[in-house]
Formats: C-alpha cells, sequence, structure tokens
C-alpha cells in the first residue's frame, strides 16, 4: 500500500517567493496534519484537518503560511512570500479512527535563501 | 496546557547495552501515551501506545509502562542493536471534550549505538 506521499522532497528558493508544498494522503483516512521540524524548535504542529475540514489552525506561524484540502486526496501548504526562517522539514501525516497512530510522509525539505 | 518532557541527546551506546530514554508529560485527565520513532531522512512512524495507567506498550523488543503515578512514560530497551539509531519522540494526546487526533510531540531524542 502506498504511504503518505509529499512533494517535493527538497525545494530551494529565494525569499519572497511563494512555496507550494503538497500532500496526499493514505487512502480512506479521515484526518490530516502538517508539521514543521527544525533543530531550534522541534517538530511543531502547524495545522490539521478532520474530513477535510480545518479543525486547529492555530499552530500556523502568520498570515503568509495557507493550507488547503479541497478533497480527501490531496492537501496543499503554501507560503507566500516565503522567509530565510521558514527553513525547516514539513511533514504531512494522516490517521483514520485509530486515535493516535500517525503515518508520515518522509518530509519535504524547504531551504529559502 | 499539556506537555511532554524528554531527556535531552545524544544518548550514545555501546552495541548489547540497556536503553532508557526518559519522558514526563502534564496533563488533564487521563491522556493516551505514544513513542514515535524517526529513522535518517525518514518521516516519523509509531513504536508503541498505551491508553491507560499501568499498560505496557511493547514493539520491536522496546518497552514503555505508563505510569500514572510519576506521570511517566520510559522507554527501554535490553539490547539495543546499530540500527536502531534514530530520533525517539515521547507524544502525548490528551482527552478533550471534541473529537480529535491532536498529538503533543516532544522535542525528540537522538539515539546513536556504535558497534
Amino acid at each position: 500500500d502506498a504511504g503518505v506521499i509529499q512533494s517535493p522532497r527538497h525545494e530551494v528558493t529565494e525569499m519572497g517567493q511563494e512555496v507550494t508544498l503538497r500532500c496526499k494522503p493514505i487512502s480512506g483516512h479521515n484526518s490530516l496534519f502538517w508539521y514543521r521540524q527544525t533543530m531550534m524548535r522541534g517538530l511543531e504542529l502547524l495545522i490539521y484537518f478532520n474530513n477535510n475540514v480545518p479543525i486547529d489552525d492555530s499552530g500556523m506561524p502568520e498570515d503568509r503560511f495557507s493550507a488547503k484540502m479541497p478533497n480527501a486526496s490531496f492537501s496543499t501548504l503554501k507560503i507566500q512570500p516565503s522567509e530565510p526562517r521558514d527553513s525547516a522539514v514539513y511533514f504531512c501525516a494522516s490517521s483514520s479512527s485509530s486515535v493516535g497512530e500517525l503515518f508520515f510522509g518522509e518530509g519535504s525539505r524547504l531551504t529559502v535563501l | 496546557g499539556d506537555s511532554v518532557t524528554q531527556m535531552e541527546g545524544p544518548v550514545t551506546l555501546s552495541e548489547e547495552a540497556f536503553l532508557t530514554i526518559n519522558c514526563t508529560y502534564t496533563a488533564t485527565g487521563y491522556p493516551s501515551l505514544f513513542w514515535y520513532v524517526q529513522y535518517p531522512g525518514e518521516g516519523l512512524q509509531l513504536l508503541l501506545k498505551a491508553t491507560k495507567a499501568d499498560d505496557k506498550g511493547s514493539n520491536k523488543g522496546f518497552e514503555a509502562t505508563y505510569r500514572k503515578e510519576t506521570t511517566s512514560f520510559h522507554l527501554e530497551k535490553g539490547s539495543v542493536q546499530v540500527s536502531d539509531s534514530a530520533v525517539y519522540f515521547c507524544a502525548l494526546l490528551g482527552r478533550y471534550g471534541g473529537a480529535t487526533n491532536k498529538l503533543i510531540f516532544g522535542t525528540g531524542t537522538l539515539l546513536a549505538v556504535q558497534p
């Protein structure tokens, strides 16, 4: 079975550019999560969706960040404009009814110069 | 608010040594507790879990017991292997009024096992 699929795996961009990260959750999972991982702050939950509806976006750093889930099989995390402090690994994870068991993608490593 | 505290790493051990990674939590009510593992270049994956006090989660030789009296969930393994080198995350799922799968993670502990 395919796991959570993220793209791109690596992105290098310049400050001020728009960045879009994509995620395809595991088929049948009804919850989707976006996390950010850095050395300084560890693993931070940015936003999560339940049945395609955003439930908690309190972790989204600021208005430059936005996330959408137009259907059950696709989600995007957009940063516009990007800044060097956004450099991190961004993980998408999905979950079904098994409470607490998240399945993570391999992450998208973002470098903003 | 709910939080998880785990020992800072890195933890460096020789192969076949005994491993303990400490984890304590703060939560209202009775959370479920988890250990996730992240191998180099990969996402996190669930290692084991315990959903109520005195439960013991186990997997791949790792164990952790949910201790309500000490609010702890320490990870142990009797004999580590080089292949166990990874970052280990303790996590908590609080029990809130609404339905949620929102996990709260600790900062992670890097384990390096030397041959």
